[in-house]
């Protein structure tokens, strides 16, 4: 069984700011993916960003950006220049792809990202 | 767009009763998913299924059923609703053959059992 760690339940920065949210994950399992998740006042999951464990490349999608450290297993997430847009619960997420995908996502407890004016 | 319909945002039932959470996704994708979201726990997984009529246990499957007779539909069923599955309840589908895993979320039924 894997588990995913976010030690941070709130953050909360000045819009235009860089913020970055740290997850930790625990596994044994050496093929999976790692995914954020955002889930605005609206309840609508998104997905943000996601990461093969076998690409040391770290992905990235606009403003999004993922710090994956796969010795350390941890997984940030750094958001630059952040608007009001992004207030929302993040949640890191785990996929152990040993069951093709199958198998469901195992999700960090969130930490909720408030963007100031 | 990938579309994942929950029959209903708010839901009140008593205890005891027998409740249904329906799911329907337009995509023609084989996995299927129900998770349970609360406060400080985040999203837990309860069942999922990888086909039509198979189901698989998740993390907490306790108190609930499910059912999944069409490709397009995967029903969650709380046999005898109790005061603490009191809960948000999201389902989610994704694709089984090799690709970027994503799964695809409905908006959520908020659940009260009183």
């Amino acid at each position: 069984a894997q588990t995913v760690t976010q030690s941070q339940p709130e953050m909360s920065v000045q819009e235009a700011e860089t913020v970055t949210l740290s997850c930790t994950y625990d596994t044994s399992e050496s093929n999976y993916y790692l995914f954020w998740y955002k889930q605005p006042p609206s309840r609508q999951m998104i997905l943000v960003i996601r990461q093969e464990a076998y690409k040391q490349q770290n992905a990235t999608e606009n403003r999004f950006s993922v710090n994956f450290q796969k010795a350390a297993k941890s997984f940030s997430l750094k958001i630059s220049d952040s608007q009001l847009g992004d207030t929302a619960m993040y949640f890191c997420a785990f996929m152990n792809l040993s069951g093709g995908g199958a198998d469901g996502l195992t999700f960090g407890k969130g930490t909720h990202l408030i963007i100031q004016p | 767009d990938v579309k994942v319909t929950q029959s209903s945002r708010y839901l009140v039932k008593r205890t005891g009763e027998k409740v249904f959470l329906e799911c329907v996704q337009d995509m023609d994708h084989e996995n299927m998913f129900w998770y349970r979201q609360d406060p400080g726990l985040g999203l837990r997984l309860i069942y999922f299924s990888y086909d039509v009529k198979m189901k698989e246990k998740g993390d907490i499957p306790e108190g609930y059923s499910v059912s999944r007779e069409k490709k397009e539909r995967f029903s969650l069923i709380l046999e005898s609703a109790s005061t603490n599955q009191t809960s948000m309840y999201l389902c989610a589908s994704s694709l089984a053959q090799l690709t970027s895993y994503e799964q695809y979320f409905g908006p959520g039924t908020r659940l009260t059992v009183t």
